[in-house]
């Protein structure tokens, strides 16, 4: 069963900061993996999705890649702002289409 | 439509009674999934469509839950005899194929009293 680990389970940054979340995964037979953001209270909303040929992806000031030998991917924020506030979740996409997911990484952006 | 489109957004009911959740997916979307989150955890993965193939329902946690899926379509997920350990929100999401990104809906949050 694929287990996915996200570290750190939370992180507060002042506004400007960089932010770095990391997401671990057992069983490097994926399909894809795909980052998701999460407010309070809402449902998910996709940020970044890399397939399992890719290295990364990026979009705007997000940065996501992904090395499927180590079971790691990592998502950079750059120039963070108090927006980027939220949880953010990773998930991985399986051989049976199931998508497991991380517990997510609580983010706090201080103006 | 544009996105997954769930309803109700918010459902409170009395423990016993049996309720629906209903999802609209993505139009063209062959791949349906129902994901649960309860109050502090992880999301779990309930019951998984594909096209016209029977259902992944290796994720529903008794047999008081059950999913359709009409015309390949609108899904609706029914808890019979609700609990109050049922009680998390309910997150529908469609995907073009099982193995190309998935689109969320906003969720169905469920409160059993």
């Amino acid at each position: 069963k694929q287990e996915v680990t996200q570290i750190p389970a939370a992180l507060s940054v002042p506004e400007g900061e960089n932010l770095v979340l990391n997401c671990s995964f057992t069983d490097s037979a994926i399909y894809n993996l795909q980052w998701f953001r999460q407010d309070p209270g809402k449902g998910l909303t996709s940020l970044l999705l890399i397939q399992s040929s890719q290295r990364e992806q990026t979009s705007g000031r997000l940065n996501a890649s992904l090395d499927k030998s180590s079971g790691r991917s990592t998502l950079y924020i750059a120039a963070s702002q108090p927006g980027d506030s939220a949880t953010y979740l990773c998930a991985s996409c399986s051989n049976d289409y199931k998508l497991s997911f991380g517990a997510g990484t609580t983010v706090t952006v201080r103006a | 439509g544009a996105g997954v489109s769930q309803s109700p957004s918010n459902k409170v009911t009395e423990k016993g009674k049996d309720v629906e959740l209903r999802c609209d997916p993505i139009s063209g979307h062959t791949a349906l999934y129902w994901y649960r989150q309860s109050l502090g955890q992880g999301l779990e993965f309930l019951i998984y469509f594909q096209g016209n193939s029977a259902p992944d329902k290796s994720g529903l946690p008794s047999d008081r839950f059950s999913a359709e899926r009409t015309g390949g379509s609108v899904s609706t997920l029914t808890i019979q005899r609700t609990q109050q350990e049922d009680s998390a929100v309910y997150l529908c999401a469609s995907s073009p194929r099982g193995d190309y990104g998935y689109t969320f809906g906003s969720g169905t949050r469920l409160t059993v009293v």
